[in-house]
């Protein structure tokens, strides 16, 4: 069964750090671009980062770029998210998202965790 | 970076109605070089991930009803559920993959009448 399982959320200061990680299984996760997504509470989805098979090339949302990094271990099958300088408005359920083909980055996202919830308050 | 609008914010229907959700993006998400619309629509009931129900504008994914379909090209896009069944309830979202911010739309909520 193809599976993504998220860990690390919690409560953080401003200005803290945060690292997610997400482990997935029952699929070949090297060949597939993987990305992070969040909801804020009550609200809507906003993309956040992404990266490729290979972990080669990476992408951030304006809102998070210069903080958040992408990055991935293929020998251990696990996607991270490391959050530096949190901000209130970091606040939200963190998803990772597995894209429908393989070697794509440009794709839908076919596959979802069920999300681990990261709160900044001081 | 390609901003995503849909229409209406919510909506009621009565079961075994037609919804129709409309989504419109800022730029074309029509790739010419292969004629792909770079679009997708998901899912999302309360206190569950997001679910994939359409990509590439109108490819139903596997195991989702037919009573979804999406049909649209270049800005302006539509989900379409032909006959509304209690189970759908939830919040709609389509999504450009066209260039690497990955726009979400602001969701429409669909409820029952």
């Amino acid at each position: 069964e193809v599976q993504l399982v998220e860990s690390g959320g919690g409560l953080v200061q401003p200005g803290g750090s945060l690292r997610l990680s997400c482990a997935a299984s029952g699929f070949t996760f090297s060949s597939y671009a993987m990305s992070w997504v969040r909801q804020a509470p009550g609200k809507g989805l906003e993309w956040v980062s992404a990266i490729s098979g290979s972990g080669g090339s990476t992408y951030y949302a304006d809102s998070v770029k210069g903080r958040f990094t992408i990055s991935r271990d293929n020998s251990k099958n696990t996607l991270y998210l490391q959050m530096n300088s949190l901000r209130a408005e970091d606040t939200a359920v963190y998803y990772c998202a597995k894209v429908i083909r393989q070697q794509l980055v440009r794709n839908a996202f076919d596959i979802w965790g069920q999300g681990t919830m990261v709160t900044v308050s001081s | 970076d390609i901003v995503m609008t849909q229409s209406p914010d919510s909506l009621a229907v009565s079961l075994g109605e037609r919804a129709t959700i409309n989504c419109k993006s800022s730029q074309s998400v029509l790739y010419s070089s292969n004629n792909k619309n770079y679009l997708a629509w998901y899912q999302q009931k309360p206190g569950q991930p997001p679910k994939l129900l359409i990509y590439w504008a109108s490819t139903r994914e596997s195991g989702v009803p037919d009573r979804f379909s999406g049909s649209g090209s270049g800005t302006d896009f539509t989900l379409t559920i032909s006959s509304l069944q209690a189970e759908d309830v939830a919040v709609y979202y389509c999504q450009q993959y066209y260039s690497t911010s990955f726009t979400f739309g602001p969701g429409t909520k669909v409820d029952i009448k």
